[in-house]
């Protein structure tokens, strides 16, 4: 049973839009949400992270919001670069304790057309 | 600063026979994760270690396992490899396990196994 999902398997935006990649989560446990960008024959970068407590975090381009209620959370980035064409991944995990190991959607590729 | 390091890069072996793979993390890092990606499953969660010891084991059987050595390089071993069993295989490293720079995971940039 997947805990995280990204049920958008590709997204294709052009040059300067707006990019939506969503993820939802089953795991009221989970508290700490990532988004990482991989590149082909890349390992996964980390980009962007939120804490339950919080409902957005910014960083440059990039932000997530995060609806507790909904278990959902998704990443917005404006504007958009050809640079940004990746598989993302959004991941989540319970911060502390024993459980230290992310738990990932299977990622969605995004493509950004000049 | 170096980031996280997985030797070999790519790997080609046959059925049955056995795999070890390295992983060296960012200095300073203590926790070593291992993913397994497929293109149908995604990102999976293998096991993690700190300290020397395997602290989370994701579901995988136990053909799977790892270890970690005190200068926190870690090694993961596949026995009697299946057709299945050909993935890109991530290591990740983080400082430790507290809090927000626990999860905070740093990956490499793999090694790609391809089972015959």
């Amino acid at each position: 049973d997947q805990q995280v999902k990204q049920n958008s398997p590709s997204l294709s935006v052009q040059e300067g839009r707006i990019s939506i990649l969503n993820c939802d989560y089953t795991n009221s446990m989970f508290d700490y949400f990532l988004w990482y960008k991989k590149y082909p024959a890349e390992g996964p970068t980390f980009l962007i992270s939120i804490s339950s407590i919080k409902d957005k975090n910014e960083d440059g381009r990039f932000t997530v919001f995060l609806n507790k209620s909904a278990k959902h959370l998704s990443l917005h980035i404006v504007p958009s670069q050809p640079g940004d064409s990746a598989v993302y991944f959004c991941a989540a995990s319970r911060s502390g304790g024993s459980q230290g190991n992310l738990i990932f959607g299977k990622g969605t590729k995004l493509s950004v057309k000049p | 600063k170096a980031g996280v390091t997985q030797t070999p890069r790519y790997l080609i072996k046959t059925r049955g026979q056995q795999v070890t793979l390295s992983c060296s993390p960012i200095s300073g890092h203590r926790s070593v994760s291992w993913y397994q990606q497929t293109p149908g499953q995604g990102l999976q969660f293998l096991f993690e270690y700190f300290s020397e010891t395997q602290r989370n084991k994701g579901n995988f059987p136990g053909r799977f396992s790892g270890r970690q050595f005190s200068n926190s390089r870690s090694e993961m071993n596949v026995s009697t490899l299946e057709l299945g069993d050909s993935a890109l295989y991530l290591c990740a490293s983080s400082m430790g396990p507290s809090g927000r720079a626990y999860n905070e995971q740093f990956f490499g940039p793999g090694t790609r196994l391809t089972v015959l």
